[in-house]
């Protein structure tokens, strides 16, 4: 089973302040997908990257994929309590899409 | 939008008895899957379905799990006989065809073995 370490676990941030998210492995992946969990609810999928190097911004949130395709960086930018929440990667085992694995997470929480 | 839905959002049995949870796909989509969260620890792979059949499974979905697609449109989860350490959050979790194979989860089914 592949493994995607992300790091920090947990991080503490007041409103306004910046930040990165990293989601790292030693598997090269045809994609990683980015998901924030709030509590009691379901991932709800917020990107997916595929190519090497690639950029995506959704508002305030900004996804990188590394270039070699092992990893992912999440930035968000003038954080809001609202962007409070679990922030997984997730990615398919080289099996071919059966089986999607999540990170280890990263517990966020923005206080205003 | 579409959406998966399951129910019910909360179950509650008693160890030893049978549980079935309920899961609708998004209309349109091939691949299903179910996952589970323990409290506090990591969203984890159970099984994935596909063309009517398992296409993978976890060592975690032993015997005591199945799965099926009864009709058209439900997906079900069934543990015969459920055990304490069974207590957890399952989510199913639907995609399509596509090169990226987006997965998309339900609000998912506390349930609660006492």
């Amino acid at each position: 089973t592949q493994l995607l370490e992300q790091s920090p676990q947990f991080l503490s941030i007041q409103e306004g302040e910046n930040l990165t998210v990293y989601c790292n492995s030693s598997s090269v992946f045809s994609s990683l997908q980015w998901y924030r969990q709030e509590p009691g609810e379901g991932p709800v999928l917020l990107v997916t990257v595929v190519t090497g190097g690639e950029v995506k911004k959704l508002k305030r949130l900004t996804f990188q994929f590394g270039d070699a395709r092992k990893d992912s960086s999440l930035h968000i930018t003038a954080a809001q309590p609202g962007d409070t929440g679990l922030y997984l990667c997730a990615a398919y085992e080289n099996t071919g899409f059966q089986k999607l694995v999540f990170g280890t997470g990263t517990r966020l929480l923005v206080s205003p | 939008e579409p959406e998966v839905t399951q129910t019910p959002s909360h179950q509650v049995t008693q160890m030893g008895q049978e549980v079935i949870l309920r899961c609708v796909p998004i209309s349109n989509h091939l691949y299903f899957y179910w996952y589970r969260q323990i409290l506090g620890q990591k969203v984890e792979f159970l099984v994935s379905f596909y063309n009517n059949e398992i296409s993978e499974k976890s060592e975690i979905f032993d015997d005591q799990f199945s799965v099926e697609r009864p009709d058209g449109s439900n997906f079900t989860l069934k543990i015969r006989s459920t055990k304490l350490e069974d207590s957890a959050m399952y989510f199913c979790a639907s995609s399509k065809i596509s090169s990226e194979r987006e997965a998309f989860f339900g609000q998912g089914t506390r349930l609660t073995v006492v």
